[in-house]
């Protein structure tokens, strides 16, 4: 079973630029996860998707960032414009959530790491 | 509010030692506990986790973990340390939302290096 692909894996950009980055989730999952790791911390979620309905984005700072997931299955996160300390590594996770269960165990992509000049 | 703490920020062992690294968490109901290991460059890795039964758990890759309510820690372990278990290492707390628990909050890791 493939694993939770993120795309690119390292950005360079000037600031004020905007990025994007790319998740396909594994095959299945119906919850995605959008996490900034910055440098000598752990993971913080950004937003987490439930299909394509975004149940969580109370830390996505949304007068720069925004994520879509149209079709319930990949996602798109983007930074517009992005600004020096945006740099960090942008992790993707996925999990399977039956209807009224508990959420299964979240497995991470390799994250794409952004570096902003 | 719900936090993960991580006492140690850098560990090193010798290989073939002994290593427990250190989690306590801070959360009103039940937890949901996690630890995960992020190689360079690499995303995260799942290794155990505890949800409720038996505290003491077992993953993979020879590690296990006990939970321990009444210290509210997560403490994880392992008796013989491989030079390939040197990495980053996260404990993280799932917060329990009826049941669901779809947020996790992470402590800020544990570097482990392995000496020869």
């Amino acid at each position: 079973e493939a694993g939770v692909v993120q795309s690119p894996r390292y950005k360079i950009i000037e600031k004020k630029q905007p990025v994007a980055f790319w998740c396909n989730p594994i095959s299945g999952h119906n919850t995605l996860y959008w996490y900034l790791q910055n440098l000598g911390q752990g993971p913080e979620l950004l937003i987490r998707y439930e299909n394509e309905e975004a149940v969580d984005d109370s830390q996505l700072p949304k007068d720069r960032f925004s994520a879509e997931r149209l079709k319930g299955v990949d996602s798109t996160l983007k930074i517009q414009p992005a600004e020096l300390g945006d740099s960090a590594v942008y992790l993707c996770a996925s999990s399977r959530t039956p209807p009224g269960l508990a959420s299964d165990t979240q497995y991470f992509g390799p994250g794409t790491r952004l570096t902003v000049l | 509010a719900q936090s993960v703490t991580q006492p140690d920020i850098h560990i090193t062992v010798s290989e073939g030692a002994s290593l427990e690294l250190r989690c306590n968490y801070s959360y009103g109901a039940t937890p949901y506990l996690f630890w995960y290991v992020q190689s360079p460059g690499q995303g995260l890795q799942l290794l155990l986790k505890y949800f409720s039964g038996d505290t003491l758990v077992q993953g993979i890759k020879g590690f296990e973990a006990e939970f321990k309510r009444s210290q509210s820690s997560f403490n994880l372990r392992k008796p013989s340390v491989h030079w390939s278990d040197a990495a980053e290492y996260f404990c993280a707390v799932g917060l329990n939302y009826g049941g669901a628990t779809n947020k996790l909050i992470f402590g800020t890791g544990t570097l482990l290096a392995v000496q020869p």
